[in-house]
């Protein structure tokens, strides 16, 4: 089973829009972490937000928030008032704590976002 | 600051040939990782390392080798360049100090095979 599935392989939004990217993750373990980046056309990654698997209020970083719903294991970004510099490859990936020690991050297909003047 | 830098930026190799990419990192970070990109696929981990002298191997190991024989240096060598190996190779490294620490990564390297 995938580890971390992104459904919209492209979004189209409006300028001065929000949009919503989704993101679900299966895990086994009880800690773990939950990252979004941003890969713009340069091909640079980007760290935008983190949460954590215990964290119990939402993660926000200016324009951007993560709305985790833990139960159904989703970390979805949100991104408000979107701007022309928004369009880029937004990768939703996953840490976790237990197993190898290895602290990789497992990546989602990415969804590439588009804003519209 | 410099942050994690990887060499070259782009190459193109004949089949059968071999090359070593580059990685240096300056924010004494214990962990490093190599992870390729290929279209609709996301990131995949190569291989990494948990610290100088050690290396593992990751979900998308064969075909590649590496070393890390300095804590800031991680190196990721092709042995005989295949077509399958044409991708975009991605050097990241972070503090190994809890599961909040983001990767920081290197811009790249674009490499073909032909």
């Amino acid at each position: 089973a995938q580890k971390i599935t992104q459904t919209q392989p492209g979004m189209f939004v409006q300028e001065k829009e929000a949009v919503t990217l989704d993101c679900t993750y299966d895990t086994s373990d009880q800690s773990y972490g939950l990252f979004w980046y941003k890969q713009p056309s340069s091909g640079e990654m980007i760290f935008l937000i983190y949460q954590g698997s215990y964290d119990e209020q939402n993660a926000t970083e200016g324009r951007y928030s993560l709305n985790f719903q833990k139960a159904r294991k989703s970390a979805n970004l949100v991104i408000s008032a979107s701007q022309l510099g928004d369009s880029a490859m937004y990768f939703c990936a996953m840490r976790e704590a237990g197993g190898t020690g290895r602290r990789a991050l497992t990546f989602g297909s990415g969804t590439r976002l588009q804003v519209q003047p | 600051n410099a942050g994690v830098t990887q060499t070259p930026k782009f190459r193109v190799l004949k089949t059968g040939q071999s090359m070593t990419l580059l990685c240096a990192q300056d924010m004494n970070h214990e962990y490093m990782y190599w992870y390729r990109q290929d279209p609709g696929m996301g990131l995949r981990l190569i291989h990494y390392s948990v610290g100088e002298g050690t290396t593992a191997k990751g979900e998308v190991p064969d075909g590649y080798n590496v070393s890390r024989l300095k804590k800031q240096n991680f190196l990721l060598g092709l042995e005989s360049a295949a077509p399958s190996q044409t991708s975009v190779y991605f050097c990241a490294s972070s503090s190994f100090q809890g599961l909040h620490q983001p990767q920081h990564f290197g811009d790249g390297t674009r490499l073909s095979i032909l």
